[in-house]
């Protein structure tokens, strides 16, 4: 079974500042998708960033942005500027083999934003 | 556009019922998926329904059932419930299958006493 892994399951930053969650995955595959999404408290799925696993650019959306390295299969999401509105649960996620539709998700990175 | 709708948003039940939870989609969007997140399991895949018809199922015994209707809205239903099956239920949809972005409802928060 393909797993997503993230190694950090509580991460804490000081408003303004920048963090890194790491997630790390395993396929046997060349093509697919990894997603960031942030859950806060009211617990919607919000989708925050996404890397498409054959471009080597790494996706960046305002504050936030991948470091993605296909061959060691990591893929961490930087937050610049952190903001409280920033404080949330984070999940990394994969597209599974076969099914597109079908994501496979980390245990999650608790983030909290210090004022 | 109306973002993804789940009702009920909770529900409360006793072991041994049976419940139907209800997801609408983004309009225009055929793929409907659904997850179940419990804290000590995360966030698993339950299954993906598109143009009426069940596509992909994850690891989940056979009181878990679902379906979709002409309009895209799903429904899934679980019968006999049991204690772990209290859970977070979140349906995802997108426009269409394969490696699209999936767009999360509030999801139904489930009980079983």
């Amino acid at each position: 079974a393909q797993t997503v892994t993230q190694s950090q399951p509580e991460m804490s930053v000081q408003e303004a500042e920048t963090v890194t969650l790491s997630c790390t995955y395993d396929t046997s595959e060349s093509d697919y998708y990894l997603f960031w999404y942030k859950q806060p408290p009211s617990r919607q799925m919000i989708l925050v960033i996404r890397q498409e696993a054959y471009k080597q650019q790494n996706a960046t959306e305002n504050r936030f942005s991948v470091n993605f390295q296909k061959a060691a299969k990591s893929f961490s999401l930087k937050i610049s500027d952190s903001q409280l509105g920033d404080a949330a649960m984070y999940f990394c996620a994969k597209t599974q083999e076969t099914s597109g539709s079908r994501l496979t998700f980390g245990e999650g990175t608790q983030l909290t934003v210090n004022p | 556009k109306a973002g993804v709708t789940q009702t009920p948003r909770y529900l409360i039940k006793t072991r041994g019922q049976q419940v139907t939870l209800s997801c609408s989609p983004i309009s225009g969007h055929r793929s409907v998926s659904w997850y179940q997140q419990t804290p000590g399991q995360g966030l698993q895949f339950l299954f993906e329904y598109f143009s009426e018809t069940q596509r992909n199922k994850g690891n989940f015994p056979g009181r878990f059932s679902g379906r979709q209707f002409s309009n895209s809205r799903s429904e899934m239903n679980v019968s006999t419930l049991e204690l772990g099956d209290s859970a977070l239920y979140l349906c995802a949809s997108s426009q269409t299958r394969g490696y699209n972005e999936q767009f999360f409802g509030p999801g139904t928060r489930l009980t079983v006493l």
